[in-house]
């Protein structure tokens, strides 16, 4: 099944103790990208990749860091987590030349 | 920047009734698309609108595209209990979609 994967989906964390939140997928694609959505905020993007070793900052990327190694892989790293960034998070995904994104479940992150 | 707006935040109905999101932009949108999102759930794609004065139909739900594509609007008609969630519109572009604020859809109990 052509899917996009998030783990983990929930995590409580402390302020400080770095954290990675994994995205794969399985369509070839070759843009990947990271959003927060918050009430009332609607789905703001953190970075883009818009193919393997190409990563861009979207509108809110501070605090958060990514890497694209791999085609299927766009993980999300936050070094140094703290409460203002707990936040539901989406990865997505879609074929180069295509605007129609596949997002994931989503993960619930909240840092205490 | 560009932006999308998207109104109202909230729209309360009986169920039956109908829904109506608007989205507007002070500049020409390339093209926009809309989302679904359920409670609990994630956007998922429902349809993209390319050409001036564009109007496409999946079921009980009307897309439609202004004109001067700046505007675009989705009509529920006779909105069922299926239909709760939060509907988003975009622009999309090579880089990134720039997102309205999203409609929530709620049945009256």
């Amino acid at each position: 099944e052509a899917q996009v994967t998030q783990n983990p989906r929930y995590l409580i964390t402390v302020t400080g103790k770095k954290l990675t939140v994994t995205c794969s997928q399985n369509m070839n694609h070759e843009y990947m990208s990271w959003y927060r959505q918050d009430p009332g905020l609607g789905l703001r993007q953190i970075y883009y990749s818009m193919n393997v070793e190409v990563t861009d900052k979207g509108d809110v990327p501070e605090g958060y860091k990514v890497s694209r190694k791999e085609k299927r892989n766009f993980p999300l790293i936050l070094e140094s987590p703290s409460p203002n960034q707990t936040s539901l998070y989406f990865c997505a995904s879609r074929r180069g030349g295509a605007n129609v994104l596949t997002f994931g479940a989503g993960s619930r992150l909240t840092v205490l | 920047g560009q932006q999308v707006m998207q109104i109202p935040q909230y729209q309360h109905v009986q169920e039956g009734e109908d829904f109506t999101t608007y989205c507007n932009s002070s500049t020409t949108l390339s093209n926009i698309q809309w989302y679904k999102q359920r409670p609990g759930g994630h956007p998922v794609f429902l349809i993209q609108l390319v050409k001036s004065g564009e109007v496409k139909k999946q079921k009980r739900l009307t897309f439609q595209f202004g004109e001067a594509k700046k505007n675009s609007s989705l009509h529920i008609t006779a909105t069922q209990t299926t239909d709760v969630g939060t509907y988003f519109c975009a622009e999309g572009s090579n880089y990134q979609l720039i997102w309205g604020a999203g409609t929530k859809l709620i049945i009256k109990p």
